[in-house]
């Protein structure tokens, strides 16, 4: 069981609504990305944070934004929620930013639109 | 841009079967290749990483090969066991370069189910 914790697990939104989704890596652990799973689907890249800095973003409009705080705990902020962004989304952490090191997933936030 | 496709989509076997899962790749100047499992509604494990210099990695009863120039890699099972089903999925970095760690491209995945 990795030591990556999300929050919270089950999200019920509107569309137009924003939303707020948390992750606390684990100790110690400064880089963390962040990816969005549709239904049947593979996780999709849509950002990393990198010593409080964006670090690379996939292909997602900028309502989707992010900030890594010092603790290395990070946010995933959505604004004006539209149907399509359903989806469970996941974040990765990693202790040091070796290309061959592991990624360690949380268990996700299970995000509604309705 | 890296696509990464997986074959099957879905898998049934009875338990103790063998079995191979696909995993093909457009990019082959990759750093490695990483195969995930993820149970329903759950996140994801890392089962195996295969370096770009190495040709295969072992853990248990797994075993994954890549094969760089023909843009593919395999998970092998042996002995299936009910408690393997789940989502096998396999993530190629979005890139060759140091900046691509963490950026991973996912195949759709391969559903598999061991029946007893």
């Amino acid at each position: 069981e990795t030591g990556v914790t999300q929050s919270p697990t089950h999200l019920i939104k509107t569309r137009g609504q924003q939303v707020t989704l948390r992750c606390s890596s684990q100790s110690g652990h400064n880089t963390v990305s962040w990816y969005q799973q549709a239904l049947g689907q593979g996780p999709q890249f849509i950002f990393q944070y990198y010593r409080e800095e964006e670090n690379g973003r996939g292909n997602f409009p900028p309502r989707f934004s992010g900030l890594q705080f010092p603790n290395y705990s990070s946010e995933l902020n959505v604004n004006a929620l539209e149907l399509d962004d359903s989806a469970l989304y996941l974040c990765a952490s990693s202790l040091n930013r070796n290309i061959n090191e592991k990624l360690f997933f949380g268990s996700g936030t299970q995000l509604s639109v309705l | 841009k890296q696509e990464v496709t997986q074959i099957p989509a879905a898998l049934s076997v009875p338990e103790g079967e063998n079995l191979v899962l696909n995993c093909s790749f457009t990019d082959s100047a990759i750093y490695n290749l990483q195969w995930f499992r993820q149970d329903p509604g759950k996140g994801l494990t890392s089962l195996l990483l295969i370096q770009s210099s190495q040709r295969e990695q072992t853990s248990g009863r797994l075993n994954a090969s890549l094969d760089k120039s023909s843009g593919r890699s395999t998970l092998y099972i042996a002995a299936s066991q009910p408690g393997d089903s789940a989502t096998y999925l396999c993530a190629a970095p979005q890139g060759a370069g140091g900046t691509s760690y963490g950026k991973l491209t996912f195949g759709q995945g391969t559903i598999l189910t061991v029946h007893p």
